[in-house]
């Protein structure tokens, strides 16, 4: 099925420790983005790609940075994890210039930090 | 910077009641603004949205909302609230300028009682 695919679902790390989480999109979307959900908060932009070749900073960039591999791929890299960092992440995509598109979200990534 | 509020972060209704929603956001040009659902455990999924056209918009699963624009708002509604529309409810904006990045706002908890 077309959609946003995000692997691992579910990962525990230790702080200190790193990891990449990977988003993958086949519906030939422009624009890719990584948010993350916290209690209380609401979906935080994290970083996002308008188009392949380009990343940019949203709300809350400090402790990751991004890739946009080609097209498709746009990962989240924490390079030294932090219990601050626990949180469900979500990565988007959309059609960049098409009026009213909405956003298809992944099913997110549940990450503790321990 | 654009901001969306939802005043109500917890609501409990029972079944067949009426839903109203608020929210309202800070930006003052040309907007687009959606009505997102999450239900327990899963992603996001787009109830509606509004970008031009009728200021009254349906969504699905009966759900709709209206835009006043001179009061910033576009709160969703139901006539009558099912138990499975428990969930968590999200309002949204497009910003119109660089990157499309789509603003949260804080969600609201909607328990449905039998």
């Amino acid at each position: 099925n077309a959609g946003v695919t995000q692997t691992p679902k579910f990962q525990v790390l230790k702080t200190g420790q790193s990891m990449t989480l990977q988003c993958a999109q086949d519906m030939n979307h422009n624009s890719m983005y990584w948010y993350r959900q916290d209690p209380g908060m609401g979906l935080r932009l994290i970083y996002y790609s308008a188009s392949e070749g380009t990343t940019d900073k949203g709300e809350v960039p400090n402790g990751y940075n991004v890739s946009r591999l080609n097209k498709r791929e746009f990962s989240l890299r924490l390079e030294s994890a932090a219990p601050s960092q626990t949180s469900v992440y979500f990565c988007a995509s959309r059609r960049q210039g098409e009026v009213g598109s909405g956003y298809t979200f992944g099913s997110g990534t549940r990450l503790t930090v321990v | 910077a654009q901001s969306v509020s939802q005043h109500n972060h917890h609501v409990i209704l029972s079944e067949a009641a009426s839903l109203e929603l608020g929210c309202n956001y800070s930006y003052g040009g040309t907007v687009n603004l959606f009505w997102y659902v999450q239900y327990p455990g899963q992603h996001l999924q787009l109830l509606l949205k509004y970008f031009s056209g009728d200021p009254l918009v349906k969504g699905i699963k009966g759900f709709e909302a209206e835009f006043i624009k001179s009061k910033f708002s576009f709160n969703l509604r139901k006539p009558s609230v099912q138990w499975s529309d428990t969930a968590e409810y999200f309002c949204a904006v497009i910003s119109t300028g660089g990157g499309n990045k789509l603003t949260f706002g804080t969600g609201t908890q909607l328990k449905v009682e039998l």
